[in-house]
């Protein structure tokens, strides 16, 4: 079963515009993850948020974790071609919390 | 410093037969997960093995089988070919200890015909 759930499915934005992509999770969780897939090549860690955490910045991502609606939300400040990919939310889920369980994703396109 | 290598990057095969893929971790990583990544979807969890032990398995079937060995490489091999095994097939390892990120290969795109 799905753990993450990403919003939108895609998304299409101009060079130099703000992308946000939310996540819904359905259990409680210890951390939640972001990370980037270019054209269907290996995933890329962006950043890991505690379940006491709020808010965590770095360069342009900014994500944030809501723990009572079980949400977050990455936002990419000053896009570039260069962020056009797919975006997944995991938690860690399973007993000890070894395995990542992904959404489907947002595809975001960035455009020139 | 390599990260994690997958190998081979693309494969062909037909149903019914056989395949194993292999995968070598980030230096000083010790555990290594396997992942089926289907076409528009997230990837799904196979298994993760640490200290050459299945750790844990997702909702996948005994076809999939997995091994590790002492230098922490691993290998996933899919018995008897279904063409619903076409995947993007991607490793991940990490640090057992102290470490929550999961650093991910490049993958191998598995197609059956």
């Amino acid at each position: 079963s799905q753990q993450g759930e990403e919003d939108p499915q895609a998304l299409s934005i101009q060079e130099g515009e703000n992308a946000t992509m939310n996540c819904s999770y359905k259990t409680s969780i210890n951390n939640l993850q972001w990370y980037r897939q270019n054209s269907g090549r290996g995933l890329v860690h962006l950043i890991l948020i505690r379940s006491n955490e709020r808010e965590k910045h770095s360069g342009r991502l900014r994500v944030t974790l809501d723990t009572s609606k079980k949400s977050s939300s990455l936002l990419i400040t000053a896009s570039r071609a260069a962020d056009t990919a797919s975006y997944f939310c995991a938690a860690p889920s399973g007993a000890g919390s070894y395995q990542l369980t992904f959404g489907k994703g947002t595809k975001l396109s960035v455009i020139p | 410093d390599a990260g994690v290598t997958q190998s081979p990057t693309h494969l062909i095969k037909t149903r019914g037969q056989q395949v194993t893929l292999r995968c070598s971790p980030k230096s000083g990583h010790d555990t290594v997960s396997w992942y089926q990544q289907a076409l528009g979807q997230g990837p799904q969890f196979i298994f993760q093995y640490y200290e050459e032990e299945e750790r844990q398995r997702g909702n996948f079937p005994d076809r999939f089988s997995g091994h590790q060995f002492p230098n922490y490489s691993s290998e996933l091999n899919v018995n008897a070919l279904l063409l619903g095994d076409s995947a993007l097939y991607l490793c991940a390892s990490r640090r057992d200890r102290g470490q929550e990120t999961q650093y991910f290969g490049p993958g191998t795109r598995l197609l059956v015909l």
